[in-house]
């Protein structure tokens, strides 16, 4: 089984659509979870961290559901710029400096 | 503020020729210094990191190497490319004390022929 899990995609959305993005993660110890995104060819760039109570920037929602290791992202009213792929990241049980990134997912949204 | 260089940004090597890619980072000091590999249509996979100067850890066997030189320089070398090493490769750094947000470098588009 993979340390993080994620739908490949793609998801393709019609612009001012809510969308939602789930990810798994395996290990039960890890203690940080982060959702970066990635464009095309480009690297990735961190969007937020997610906490326990869940967390909201704009138009972007995390959550996170430790007793189901289940972390997700909302993005409300899509924009085209909204486009990218994005990475589910948890931190390594025991050691904080060693990030676990997930393949993403890719969402397209169409004008 | 702070920056991260990676180069070159592209490189086509023939297989079982050698490999040194760069990275710097500006404006801090001390970083704990990574290089990953994202392979087409795969995740990122830590290949080292470093907390100091000459100071390696490496997260997969394989036939690449890295090393840090310079408190902001990092390198990843290979003696003998495979053709399996082709990849993107992002050098990244984080504070020491905020460890968990990762800066990536712009990265190195490699292809072995």
């Amino acid at each position: 089984r993979k340390e993080v899990e994620q739908d490949p995609g793609p998801f393709n959305v019609p612009e001012g659509a809510t969308v939602a993005f789930n990810c798994t993660y395996s290990n039960s110890a890890s203690q940080s979870f982060f959702w970066y995104r990635q464009d095309c060819r480009k690297e990735p760039k961190l969007l937020m961290s997610v906490y326990s109570s869940g967390n909201e920037d704009g138009r972007f929602t995390a959550q996170l559901n430790r007793a189901s290791q289940y972390i997700s992202l909302l993005i409300r009213d899509s924009k085209l710029s909204d486009s990218a792929t994005y990475l589910c990241v948890v931190n390594r049980s025991g050691a904080t400096n060693k990030l676990i990134f997930g393949t993403g997912t890719l969402l397209a949204v169409q004008p | 503020s702070q920056t991260i260089h990676q180069w070159p940004a592209t490189l086509v090597q023939p297989v079982g020729s050698p490999l040194s890619l760069e990275c710097t980072v500006e404006g801090t000091s001390n970083p704990n210094l990574y290089w990953y590999r994202q392979a087409a249509g795969r995740g990122l996979q830590l290949l080292f990191y470093s907390v100091g100067i000459g100071q390696i850890s490496s997260e997969v066997p394989q036939n690449l190497s890295a090393s840090r030189p310079q408190d902001r320089q990092f390198i990843l070398s290979s003696k003998k490319l495979l053709l399996s090493d082709s990849g993107f490769y992002l050098c990244a750094w984080t504070d020491r004390g905020r460890e968990e947000t990762q800066y990536f470098g712009p990265g190195t588009r490699l292809l072995v022929l």
